[in-house]
């Protein structure tokens, strides 16, 4: 089946320093996902990216949809202490399982004060 | 608006119990999601279901039963729990394409078995 390689695995950063993540598959997909997992909480939708190419900013996050569908990055500026948490992508193809999300492993942030 | 809602929140079994596991959304959405999540593993499906009367197995369904007798809930259940099912048990909604929005998740279910 179709799988998603989410890196890093987990960081430890300093409070103010940005961070990057990525997502890489070995087939297409039409619609690319970011979540954020709170401890404790379930997942909540950070952005959703829908076209190759597509670069999408919410606040301090940026995530960009890899031209050749098969990956896609999020970064974060300045982080703080509030962006502790799990992120995972997921990745969907219409039609596919009735378009069920294939999720990453999740990268765990971690951040010094 | 409440969303998904999962309960229980917490439950210890012991090996062999039964339990169900709740899911209510009020979203009038088509499709529900059942995963379970473990350290290092991500997100796994269990079993998930595109409307009322009708559910599908995903990816780790051995040992879980499911139920979709009214749209807004899906129930989960465990007929004889093994300590392998300690997790934390995620429910999930989403529109007929799921894709203006991703899913919406619920806060959890954390269950051990011992």
């Amino acid at each position: 089946g179709q799988q998603l390689n989410q890196s890093p695995q987990s960081m430890f950063i300093q409070e103010g320093e940005d961070v990057s993540m990525n997502c890489t598959s070995s087939s297409i997909f039409n619609t690319w996902l970011w979540y954020k997992q709170d401890p404790g909480e379930g997942p909540v939708l950070l952005i959703a990216l829908y076209k190759a190419g597509e670069l999408t900013s919410n606040g301090r996050l940026t995530a960009q949809f890899g031209i050749t569908r098969k990956d896609s990055f999020l970064n974060i500026s300045a982080s703080i202490p509030s962006d502790v948490g799990i992120y995972f992508c997921a990745g969907q193809n219409y039609g596919g399982s009735q378009g069920n999300l294939i999720f990453g492993k999740g990268t765990k942030l971690s951040v010094k004060p | 608006n409440a969303g998904v809602t999962q309960t229980p929140k917490f439950r210890v079994l012991k090996t062999g119990q039964s339990m169900t596991l709740l899911c209510a959304q009020d979203m009038n959405h088509e499709y529900m999601y059942w995963y379970r999540q473990d350290p290092g593993m991500g997100l796994r499906l269990i079993h998930y279901s595109v409307g009322e009367g009708t559910t599908a197995k995903g990816e780790v369904p051995d040992g879980y039963n499911v139920s979709r007798l009214k749209k807004q809930n899906f129930l989960l259940g465990l007929e004889s729990a093994a300590p392998s099912q300690t997790s934390v048990y995620f429910c999930a909604s989403s529109t007929r394409s799921g894709t203006l929005r991703g899913y919406t998740f619920g806060s959890g279910t954390r269950l051990t078995v011992v």
